[in-house]
C-alpha cells in the first residue's frame, strides 16, 4: 500500500521560504506525477505543482514564480519550496500521487494526511 | 478564481439519489475526477475517466459527462457520504490540473 507522509515546519514568518518534504513508502518513485496541493482553513483545494520522476515540472501560474518542486529518488522524496510567504499561503498542505488517466486528466491517487502551515511572525 | 464551477451546497434524503455537478469550458474536451472529503482528513478519489472508481469505492457513486457538466451521482445516499466533494480536471487554458470549488453534501 502506497504512503505519503509530510514533514517540515508548521509555522513560517511573512516573507521567508515554506519548505516541506513528502516521503513515499509501500511503492516506488519512479513514474507518477508527484504533486502539492493546499487546502486554505475552509476554503477549497489549490494544485501547486507537479513533479515527474524524470524532474520535469508544471506549475499553478498563479504562483509559478515562488515555487520550486525537486525530487530525490534515491529517497524516495519529494520537495516543494514556496518563497517570499505572506498570511494568504496559510492552508493545509498535501503531497499526492497523480496519475494520468484517459485523455490526459491527472487524477490524485494517494494522498498525504496533509500538514497545516501557518505563516504568522 | 476556479474553472471549474460546483454548486457550494447540496442536500439529499437517506436513500435517495443525488447529482453533484461540474461545470467548465474544458469539460467539453476532458473528463473529470472526483473526490471524497471529509472534515479533518485527505481527500478520496472516487471516480476517474468520467465513469471509472478506484478499488473499494462503492458502487453507488458513479460519473457521466455531457457536454460542459461532468456529473457525479450517488445512488441510494448512505449516512457516511455526508462530505466535501471536489471535481479536478485539467483548463481550458492549458494548465494540467484545476480544482473545482466543493460542494458540501448534507445526507438528511
Amino acid at each position: 500500500q502506497v504512503q505519503l507522509q509530510e514533514s517540515g515546519p508548521g509555522l513560517v514568518k511573512p516573507s521567508e521560504t515554506l519548505s516541506l518534504t513528502c516521503t513515499v513508502s509501500g511503492g516506488s518513485i519512479n513514474s507518477y506525477y508527484w504533486s502539492w496541493i493546499r487546502q486554505p482553513p475552509g476554503k477549497g483545494m489549490e494544485w501547486i505543482g507537479y513533479i515527474y520522476y524524470s524532474g520535469s515540472t508544471n506549475f499553478n501560474p498563479s504562483l509559478k514564480s515562488r515555487v520550486t518542486i525537486s525530487i530525490d529518488t534515491s529517497k524516495n522524496q519529494f520537495s516543494l519550496k514556496l518563497s517570499s510567504v505572506t498570511a494568504a499561503d496559510t492552508a493545509v498542505y498535501y503531497c499526492a500521487r497523480g496519475r494520468v488517466t484517459f485523455g490526459g486528466v491527472i487524477a490524485f491517487d494517494y494522498w498525504g494526511q496533509g500538514t497545516l502551515v501557518t505563516v504568522s511572525s | 478564481s476556479s474553472e471549474l464551477t460546483q454548486d457550494p451546497a447540496v442536500s439529499v434524503a437517506l436513500g435517495q439519489t443525488v447529482r453533484i455537478t461540474c461545470q467548465g469550458d474544458s469539460l467539453r474536451s476532458y473528463y473529470a475526477s472526483w473526490y471524497q472529503q471529509k472534515p479533518g482528513q485527505a481527500p478520496v478519489l472516487v471516480i476517474y475517466s468520467k465513469n471509472n472508481r478506484p478499488s473499494g469505492i462503492p458502487d453507488r457513486f458513479s460519473g457521466s459527462s455531457s457536454g460542459n457538466t461532468a456529473s457525479l451521482t450517488i445512488t441510494g445516499a448512505q449516512a457516511e457520504d455526508e462530505a466535501d466533494y471536489y471535481c479536478n480536471s485539467r483548463d481550458s487554458s492549458g494548465t494540467p490540473v484545476v480544482f473545482g470549488g466543493g460542494t458540501k453534501l448534507t445526507v438528511l
